[in-house]
C-alpha cells in the first residue's frame, strides 16, 4: 500500500540548470498538491492539479516554475534556470477528493533541492 | 500578519509530561483543522483532523478547536521520546484546495 512517492529524494543542481521533481500520488487519488518548505519556515502552497489540469497555481512563482500532471505518469514540478534561492524541500501531497473530510492530504517524503 | 501563527519553540519536556501545542489564525473562513507531525528529513504525517469546534481524542492525542477565539490546540499525554518531532498545524477553507501551515513547533521529549 504505497503512499505518495517522490523522487529523487535529494537533487543537486548548479545555478542555471533545470530541476525536475516527480510525484506519484496515492493509488486512486486524483488531486495533487505541491508545497515548498524553506528552512525555519512552514510549508507554503504552490500549485494544485488534477489529471491533465492545473486548477490553482496561485502560490507558484510567475517565472521559471511549471507543473504538470499528465494522464499517465507522475506529476512533475519543473524549475528552469535554478537560483540559490530555490534551495528548499519540495513536498507533494495527494487527496481523494477536494472537499469534506476526505480532503485529507497525504504527503510524500519530499525532494531536497540544493542549488550550488 | 501571517494567517496562521505558531510558536516555533523549541519545546523540551521530560518523558511522561503533558504537552500543549497551539496555533492561532486570523481568517474566519478556515473550516478544517489538522495537526501534522514531521520527523527530521521526512514528510509531514497527519495526526489529527477536525472540522468543528470542540475536542477530538485519538489515543494519547487530543485536538481542540475554538472557532470563536480562532485558536486550536494539540495535547499529548504521557509524552514519549518517540514524540520528539516538529508539529505543524494546518487549516483549509471550505471548498478550497490548499492548506495553510504554521511554521511548526519543535518538540523534544527527554527520557
Amino acid at each position: 500500500n504505497a503512499g505518495v512517492m517522490q523522487n529523487p529524494r535529494h537533487l543537486v543542481r548548479r545555478r542555471g540548470q533545470e530541476a525536475r521533481l516527480r510525484c506519484s500520488p496515492v493509488k486512486g487519488h486524483s488531486h495533487v498538491y505541491w508545497y515548498r518548505q524553506l528552512p525555519e519556515e512552514g510549508l507554503k502552497f504552490m500549485v494544485y492539479l488534477q489529471k491533465e489540469n492545473i486548477i490553482d497555481e496561485s502560490g507558484m512563482p510567475k517565472e521559471r516554475f511549471s507543473a504538470e500532471f499528465p494522464k499517465e505518469g507522475p506529476s512533475i514540478l519543473r524549475i528552469q534556470q535554478v537560483v540559490r534561492g530555490d534551495s528548499a524541500a519540495y513536498f507533494c501531497a495527494s487527496s481523494l477528493t477536494l472537499t469534506g473530510p476526505q480532503n485529507i492530504q497525504y504527503f510524500g517524503a519530499g525532494t531536497r533541492l540544493s542549488v550550488l | 500578519q501571517k494567517e496562521v501563527e505558531q510558536d516555533p519553540g523549541p519545546l523540551s519536556v521530560p518523558e511522561g509530561a503533558i504537552v500543549s501545542l497551539n496555533c492561532t489564525y486570523s481568517n474566519s473562513a478556515f473550516q478544517y483543522f489538522m495537526w501534522y507531525r514531521q520527523y527530521s528529513r521526512k514528510g509531514p504525517e497527519l495526526l489529527m483532523y477536525t472540522y468543528s469546534s470542540g475536542n477530538k481524542e485519538d489515543g494519547r492525542f487530543t485536538a481542540q478547536v475554538d472557532k470563536s477565539s480562532k485558536y486550536i490546540s494539540l495535547f499529548i499525554r504521557d509524552s514519549q521520546p518517540s514524540d520528539s518531532a516538529t508539529y505543524l498545524c494546518a487549516m483549509s477553507k471550505s471548498g478550497a484546495n490548499n492548506l495553510f501551515f504554521g511554521t511548526g513547533t519543535r518538540l523534544t521529549v527527554i527520557p
